[in-house]
């Protein structure tokens, strides 16, 4: 049962352009979604979240917008910087587990 | 900035020996989770331990895993007879309150190679 779903499984990029990861979920009973950042051996880092009332968060280079009639959220990160290369992962939560998707390795070339 | 740490990062292991892979969360949060990835796939729950006790399971987490919090501050996750699947990085994490997004801090990981 797969609640988030991740269809890209890479994205590049250049520097200074814009990343835009999407992420699909199928079930609208939800609190939360998390986006999380994963490098090469090392545990997932919080980036960003958004509740269900809203349809839009943003932190510095980072907002996320959902789309709960589409029950399609994406990341965006602008500018990208290569140091932003990484595998990224939205999350369901809001309850006490979260529920990832299986990630988007972003390339980010200078 | 307080971080959760995990021992060891990578553990050898021959098919049939326990494992015994251990967590110190951050100090004053109180629920802990272990989740695990297999190489290419996506971050998998396994447990969720709150109040000294298992809180929610996966169907993953078997009669080979169990979870101990044996002295107030580490996190254990054991696996009584690993096999070849059981092959995976295994991420400890932990959280202060259940409310809101419930923001979990993960470890590094610990690398499990089952031979």
């Amino acid at each position: 049962d797969q609640q988030v779903k991740q269809n890209s499984p890479s994205l590049s990029v250049q520097e200074g352009r814009i990343s835009i990861l999407n992420c699909d979920y199928t079930n609208s009973m939800f609190d939360y979604f998390l986006w999380y950042k994963k490098y090469p051996a090392e545990g997932p880092t919080f980036l960003i979240s958004i509740s269900s009332i809203k349809d839009k968060n943003e932190d510095g280079r980072f907002t996320v917008f959902l789309n709960k009639s589409a029950k399609h959220l994406s990341l965006h990160i602008v500018p990208s910087q290569p140091g932003d290369s990484a595998v990224y992962f939205c999350a369901k939560g809001g309850s006490e587990k979260l529920v990832f998707g299986k990630g988007t390795k972003l390339t980010v070339n200078p | 900035e307080p971080e959760v740490t995990q021992t060891p990062s990578h553990q050898v292991t021959q098919m049939g020996q326990e494992v015994i892979l251990r967590c110190v969360p951050i100090s004053n949060h109180l629920y802990f989770y272990w989740y695990r990835q297999i190489l290419g796939q996506k971050v998998e729950f396994l447990v969720s331990f709150y109040n000294n006790e298992i809180s929610e399971k996966s169907e993953i987490f078997d009669d080979q895993f169990s979870v101990e919090r044996p002295d107030g501050s580490n996190f254990t996750l054991k696996i009584r007879s690993t096999k070849l699947e059981d092959s995976a990085m295994y991420f400890c994490a932990s959280s202060s309150v259940f409310s809101g997004a419930n923001v979990l801090t993960f470890g590094a990981g610990s690398r499990l190679t089952v031979l």
